[in-house]
């Protein structure tokens, strides 16, 4: 079983669509996240959960919103896509928020806008 | 924010030794981590420091000095296998305790 699963693995748009990143992770973790790595590897944080609720939110554009309907799940949804949103996006989870628990990371999205 | 420095590309040979440094600047640092990431794949966790000194595991090491802002990655009897890129991140209270990546330093092994 995938410890950290990601869908779909790869999503070409075009400009201005709406489109979601669904993560789910099976291994009783109370914390995830989503990063953004761009064209240079460069891996950001966006945003990050602890038991369904937001604790980090980085300078993201309000065009994307995550939601956590439960600790298992982080979706991500991007609204009015534009070019510079084309990056890979990984979805990761930790055991929690406060220890040095190491990420698992899923497979990632690679997300090409058109 | 945080400031996470490490070269950019390393080039070294088949069964060789390669250290990978990474220089930081961090407030309230909680932690320091080596991901090893192939083209194409997830990040995947190689070592953490917390404290000073060195961690041995395997063919890879990781060594911490809290008061220099300092780490590096040993990788040893260096394979083929090892060529990827190599991603320190360091945990801190300024970005509220989130991880936080460098750049990555893209280690090439040649034969």
């Amino acid at each position: 079983d995938t410890a950290v699963s990601q869908t779909p693995k790869y999503l070409v748009t075009q400009m201005g669509n709406d489109k979601s990143i669904k993560c789910e992770q099976n291994l009783g973790h109370d914390t995830m996240y989503w990063y953004k790595q761009d064209s240079k590897k460069f891996l950001k944080i966006m945003f990050s959960y602890n038991n369904k609720e937001l604790i980090i939110n980085e300078t993201v554009p309000n065009r994307f919103s995550p939601k956590s309907p439960d600790k298992a799940h982080l979706n991500l949804h991007i609204n009015s896509l534009e070019l510079g949103d084309s990056a890979v996006y990984f979805c990761a989870s930790s055991q929690d928020f406060s220890t040095n628990e190491k990420l698992f990371f899923g497979s990632g999205t690679q997300l090409s806008v058109l | 924010g945080q400031n996470i420095d490490q070269p950019t590309e390393m080039t070294a040979t088949e069964g060789a030794i390669v250290q990978i440094n990474c220089t930081y600047q961090t407030s309230g640092f909680n932690g320091l981590f080596w991901y090893q990431q192939h083209a194409g794949e997830a990040p995947t966790f190689l070592s953490y420091n917390v404290l000073d000194g060195l961690e041995e595991k395997g063919r890879f090491s990781s060594f911490l000095s809290r008061s220099k802002g300092y780490s590096y990655l040993l990788l040893k009897e260096l394979q083929m296998k090892d060529s990827a890129s190599y991603l320190c991140a360091v945990k801190g209270s300024n970005s509220g305790y989130a991880l936080n990546f460098g750049k990555g330093t893209s280690l090439l092994v040649t034969p």
